[in-house]
């Protein structure tokens, strides 16, 4: 089956500092990848859609200066929390398409877990 | 009204039990129907995958369909302790590549 990696799995930060989340798809290519945050028993909220070769499509209130994503290749997008703070303390998750003739299916990564103290 | 519709329980059951996870759908668009499976701070994870009205198997999860009422249902046979997790819905339409979530299920198996 397709596999989607993400690292780190848990990260501690301090306030002001920028954080860096790595989802790599590991056995198919991926030109869509997407970047979800979760609270606590919440659904996914998705921040913003990743594109390989152009820059990032964000979802409404999500500050893409502050959420800097990058998809530099068909295997790998960069989420990069810049200058976090404590509300910015969530789980986070990438997917990334697969598509194969009309079938479009989305493979999550493990998730990290993001704690700005 | 909301394009998806799940009860985010919990829902408890005790082992061996059948149970049925449901979703409500609003937008016609809707042509592809997931379920994933997500324990606890991790990524979800893809149990079922259809695009046509009726039912699917897969060992001990059935997915099922009702395009004419909105309506898709996985159903957990002989359920485990280990099926304790959230179930979410997930819906593609035709020519979009961005899904649609339900906010999941959170279903509790008591040995």
């Amino acid at each position: 089956g397709a596999v989607v990696s993400q690292h780190p799995s848990w990260v501690i930060c301090k306030s002001g500092t920028s954080v860096k989340i790595e989802c790599r798809s590991l056995d198919f290519q991926a030109t869509t990848m997407f970047w979800y945050r979760q609270f606590p028993k919440q659904s996914l909220m998705l921040m913003a859609t990743s594109n390989e070769g152009s820059k990032a499509t964000y979802e409404q209130g999500v500050e893409k200066d502050k959420f800097l994503i990058n998809h530099a290749s068909l295997t790998l997008s960069t989420l990069t929390v810049t200058s976090a703070h404590p509300e910015d303390s969530s789980f986070y998750i990438c997917s990334a398409s697969l598509i194969s003739g009309d079938k479009n299916i989305q493979y999550f990564g493990a998730g990290t877990r993001l704690s700005v103290l | 009204q909301k394009e998806v519709e799940q009860d985010p329980g919990p829902l408890s059951v005790p082992e061996g039990a059948i149970v049925s996870l449901n979703c409500t759908y609003s937008n016609s668009a809707f042509q592809y129907f997931m379920w994933y499976r997500q324990y606890s701070r991790k990524g979800p994870e893809l149990l079922m995958y259809t695009y046509s009205s009726g039912n699917k198997e897969d060992g001990r999860f059935t997915a099922q369909v009702d395009k004419s009422s909105k309506y898709i249902s996985l159903f957990i046979r002989d359920s485990q302790p280990s099926d304790s997790a959230t179930y979410l819905c997930a819906f593609f339409s035709g020519g979009s590549y961005i899904p649609t979530f339900g906010r999941g299920t959170s279903l509790i198996v008591h040995p």
